[in-house]
């Protein structure tokens, strides 16, 4: 069973930056899409960001295009989520998500997550 | 991007079967029978229960159903037990993006 590891959350200042990484245990890394789906306190789930085995597919939510970028280092298993001009609507646990292998649609592997905080 | 729409609550006691609906749209659910589930404890990450509208991944109890009808979802968990008392988010693929419901906190009587 693979093992997604996230690092990277703390605090960051409106307009800052935060850079998150997923570090994913487990062989064939490259060929499974990997997603971040974030969770305000006390609400929902929100998908953020896809992108694909390998890097030729990238996908934004609308209310983070533009200031967000996902990328993948396949050599180093690992899922980055750079994140510019935050807002205090940012604040949230960001779960690395792997979807399942074969060009799936769904989650099947979640990170424990990493809470993010934007505030002044 | 609105979520899909699904009840704030749903309760049932033990042995009880319960049905919680997702409602979406003609470009989401309606679109892709891509529709998965998934079950998240206080403090816990999600875990996927049904995938691709009512399939079981390996591991996860017959007792969670899926099904699918035009722009609408629903899953069902029959025999309730204790330990399904949690919130429950329904999702779905919509070309380029992925639209999450709003959430459905279950409540075990």
């Amino acid at each position: 069973e693979v093992q997604l590891v996230e690092s990277g959350g703390g605090s960051g200042q409106p307009g800052g930056s935060l850079r998150l990484s997923c570090a994913a245990s487990g062989s064939n890394f490259n060929i499974y899409g990997m997603t971040w789906v974030r969770q305000a306190p006390g609400k929902g789930l929100e998908w953020v960001s896809y992108i694909s085995g390998g890097s030729s597919t990238i996908y934004h939510a609308d209310s983070v295009k533009g200031r967000f970028s996902i990328s993948r280092d396949n050599a180093k298993n690992s899922v980055y989520l750079q994140m510019d001009s935050l807002r205090a609507e940012d604040t949230a646990v960001y779960y690395c998500v792997r979807l399942d292998n074969g060009g799936s649609y769904y989650f099947d592997s979640w990170g424990q997550g990493t809470l993010v905080t934007v505030s002044s | 991007q609105s979520a899909l729409t699904q009840p704030a609550s749903v309760s049932g006691s033990p042995g009880q079967s319960i049905t919680i609906s997702c409602t979406g749209t003609s470009s989401d659910v309606g679109s892709y029978n891509l529709v998965s589930w998934y079950q998240q404890h206080p403090g816990k990450a999600p875990k996927l229960m049904i995938c691709e509208v009512n399939k079981r991944p390996s591991g996860v109890s017959i007792r969670f159903s899926g099904s699918k009808s035009g722009n609408a979802a629903s899953l069902t968990i029959s025999g309730l037990q204790a330990e399904d008392e949690a919130d429950y988010y329904c999702c779905s693929y919509a070309g380029g993006r992925w639209v999450f419901g709003t959430g459905t906190k279950v409540t075990v009587l």
